[in-house]
Formats: C-alpha cells, sequence, structure tokens
C-alpha cells in the first residue's frame, strides 16, 4: 500500500539550514509528483513546492530563494532543504503525493527553529 | 495567488445533524477544489476532489458541491468520528492554497 514517511531533525537553530527526508512506498517517484507542504501557527497549511515525476521542480515564491527539493528515486527518496531558517518557521513538514490533488500524504515531521 | 476563504472558523453540531462549510475563492477556480479533514496530531486526509467526487473509502454522508468560485462541503448525519478540521484547498493555479480551516466539535 501506498506510505509515505517524513523524517527530520526535529531541533534547527535560527540561521541554520533545514533538511527532512521523505521516503516512500507503494508507488514509483517517476510516476507522480511530490509536493511538500507546512502547517505552522502563524500561516496555517502553506504549499511549499514540489517535484516533477520527470525530476523538475516549482517552487512557492515565498521560499524559492532558500528552498531546495531533489529526490533520489533508487532510493525512494525526496529531499526538502531549506536554509536561513527564522523562528517563524517552527510548523510540522509533510511530504503528499499528488498532480493535483494530495491523495496521500505523510505523517508530518515537527521542526522547531530555536537557539 | 488565490485566496481562499472558509466559513464558519468554528462550528458546533449535535450528532445527527447536517452539517455545511463554506469555501470562497477570490477568482474562479473551476472546480480544482479538494476538501481534506485534519484530526488532532494527524496530517490531512482527502475527502473529496474536483469539488464534488468522493475519495475512494470516504463515507457517503460527505459530499461537496459548487462552482465558479463557491463551495461547499457536506456532512449529513454527523458522527463523532467526524470532529475535526476541515480544509479547502485549489488546485487550480500555482501556488496552490489552502482555507483558513473550520473547526467541527459535537455540541
Amino acid at each position: 500500500q501506498v506510505q509515505l514517511k517524513e523524517t527530520g531533525p526535529g531541533l534547527v537553530q535560527p540561521t541554520q539550514t533545514l533538511s527532512i527526508t521523505c521516503t516512500v512506498s507503494g508507488f514509483s517517484l517517476t510516476s507522480y509528483y511530490m509536493q511538500w507542504v507546512r502547517q505552522t501557527p502563524g500561516k496555517g497549511l502553506e504549499w511549499m513546492g514540489f517535484i516533477r515525476s520527470g525530476g523538475s521542480t516549482e517552487y512557492n515564491s515565498e521560499f524559492k530563494s532558500r528552498l531546495s527539493i531533489s529526490r533520489d528515486t533508487s532510493k525512494n527518496q525526496v529531499f526538502l532543504k531549506m536554509n536561513s531558517l527564522k523562528t517563524e518557521d517552527t510548523g510540522v513538514y509533510y511530504c503528499a503525493r499528488a498532480h493535483w490533488y494530495f491523495d496521500f500524504w505523510g505523517p508530518g515531521t515537527m521542526v522547531t527553529v530555536s537557539s | 495567488d488565490i485566496r481562499m476563504t472558509q466559513s464558519p472558523a468554528s462550528l458546533s453540531a449535535s450528532l445527527g445533524e447536517t452539517v455545511n462549510i463554506e469555501c470562497l475563492a477570490s477568482e474562479d477556480i473551476y472546480s480544482d477544489l479538494a476538501w481534506y479533514q485534519q484530526k488532532p496530531g494527524k496530517s490531512p486526509q482527502l475527502l473529496i476532489y474536483n469539488a464534488n467526487s468522493l475519495q475512494n473509502g470516504v463515507p457517503s454522508r460527505f459530499s461537496g458541491s459548487g462552482s465558479g468560485t463557491q463551495y461547499s462541503l457536506k456532512i449529513n448525519s454527523l458522527q463523532s468520528e467526524d470532529v475535526a478540521t476541515y480544509f479547502c484547498q485549489q488546485y487550480n493555479n500555482y501556488p496552490r492554497t489552502f482555507g483558513g480551516g473550520t473547526k467541527l466539535e459535537l455540541k
């Protein structure tokens, strides 16, 4: 069955870089778009960006300058990297499978930005 | 960006009651709308896509309707397991945007 799971650092210091891995099973990354969404106390659910089944990426302009999404299809993993973290980036980060609507989500990983 | 405005922000209803949640888009999204249910501590789960198509496995008491800029989610015969926060999301344009959520509680 389709499964997604995010793995993140938990705590990140301000100005540092966040790295999260999404490991998937039950489907191929070369057949589906993979999206990143976060949920913060300040802004609720925010779409961050995605990587297409062919490997190209699109980003929300809110994050474009500091966000990078990549993948390793041999390991069934998708990666999110975001630099210059601020306290407002504290929240839960989700990967989700979607071409349009998000039909499967991971459980999310909580990220706290604090010194 | 397309702004999604949900109403009400919170709602209290009794078991067996019918509930309606509204979602207004700032421009025509041509039925490219999804509804999600999120229970505390869990990720959102897809209920409805294309404004009115029921996702596999979702109980038939959930239904969606609407067109243009106005959409709604209806829950018939409210059950205790429906206590959750509900979000709408448009996928007509980038960036994908979500409504602020409607928190549904039992009266």
